[in-house]
Order: C-alpha cells, then structure tokens, then sequence
C-alpha cells in the first residue's frame, strides 16, 4: 500500500491551524498512525486508530478520516510542532509510511 | 520507563554482514512484537523486519527478504537483526521498534537508532 502525504512542506506561523492529508493506495479502515520527528530524533507517535491521541499529546493534535483519506490538524502551532511528520498504515504488511511533511516557520 | 538501546551499527563494505541488537527494558519484553525500522539520509522511515512477542512469526520488507533475518531472545529482553549481503542503499540508521500488542501494527516507542553505512 502506497501512502502519499501532500503538501511535502507547510510553512505557518506560530498560532496558525496546519492541517497535513495523507492518502492510501487502497482502503486501509482506519488502520493508520501519524509521527512526528525532530532533527535528530526518533520519530514519536502521535495518533492511532486514525483519530486517538497517544499517551501525552496535547490536545491541539487531532487525526481523522477513514478508507483512503487521512488528515492531521495541528489546531494552533506551538514552537516546538515545527517537524516532519509521517503517516503510516498498518493494515496490511508490508507496514509502509508515507514520505513526510516538513512543518516549517512561516 | 521504556527503553530500547540499539547496539552493533557501523561501516562495513558491501556484501559484508552485521548484526544488530536491541536490549529493551522498563515493560514485560516478551508481550510485545518488535521491529526494525531503518531510515536513510533525508528518507522517510521503511519498515524493514517485524517479530511478534512469541517469536514465532516474522516479516520481512521485500527489499531485504533472503537477506536480513529477525529474531528474539525473550530470557534475555533482546532482539536481533543479522544482515548478510549488505548493499549500499542498505545504508540508514536503523532503529529498534516496541509494538503495541502481541503482533505488529504501530510503534508505540522508538529506540534512538544505530547507524549502518555501508560503502566500499
């Protein structure tokens, strides 16, 4: 399954709303997580099931979406949200990811 | 708290091998599938190998299957990467992955990564 993230950079301004899409190659449920990775770091999960926030993401973080359409909104950019961030499907194996979405300082 | 030391990255020529280690602590290792996840320079992250908790089922991304092989040791908290015929576009840091049940789906923690460069 090919997973297409669109736009490949976003710049916004401190406040702002972000919103990233993700796009899967074939119906995948809502069997798809979102990452986001820092210079280097590990990428740290933030949503699963498509819409469930991991353990201690706040709240201005929110997945939705379901089949083959896919969003991440970021509700209003923090400092520390400027990032890459990945989609990944886990419905069928060969788990794949998306190719990213740099989230840079307008 | 989690956590996942990766162990045994480094240059080495193509065609050559090397195994990668992973000792995890800080929750019960042997509920738990594991992966290898590697990423190479600029690149979004592949998933290379999967194993669930018992160890009893593996997958393999296409592009290292013959070649790479997981495995675990669950007495000893620890899971194994050996890969044989080393190409260069094998060349990413490669992270140690914990799973959020008994066999893949999503990544719940990341080890911080060992890098394996292979050039001649």
């Amino acid at each position: 399954i090919v997973m297409t993230q669109s736009p490949a950079t976003l710049s916004v301004s401190p406040g702002e709303r972000a919103t990233l899409s993700c796009r899967a190659s074939q119906s995948i449920s809502s069997d798809l997580a979102w990452y986001q990775q820092k210079p280097g770091q590990a990428p740290r999960l933030l949503i699963y099931g498509a819409s469930t926030r991991a353990t201690d993401i706040p709240a201005r973080f929110s997945g939705s979406g379901s089949g083959t359409e896919f969003t991440l909104t970021i509700s209003s950019l923090q400092s520390e949200d400027f990032a890459v961030y990945y989609c990944q499907q886990y419905n069928k194996w060969p788990r794949t990811f998306g190719q990213g979405t740099k989230v840079e300082i307008k | 708290e989690v956590q996942l030391l990766e162990s045994g990255g480094g240059l080495l020529q193509p065609g050559g091998s090397l195994r990668l280690s992973c000792a995890a602590s800080g929750f019960t290792f042997s509920n738990y599938a594991m992966s290898w996840v590697r990423q190479a320079p600029g690149k979004g992250p592949e998933w290379v190998s999967a194993i669930t908790a018992s160890g009893t089922n593996t997958n393999h991304a296409d592009s290292v299957r013959g070649r790479f092989t997981i495995s675990r040791d669950n007495s000893r908290n620890t899971v194994y990467l050996q890969m044989n015929s080393l190409k260069a576009e094998d060349t990413a840091v490669y992270y140690c992955a914990k799973g959020v049940a008994t066999t893949t789906s999503y990544i719940d923690w990341w080890g911080q990564g060992t890098l394996v460069t292979v050039s001649s």
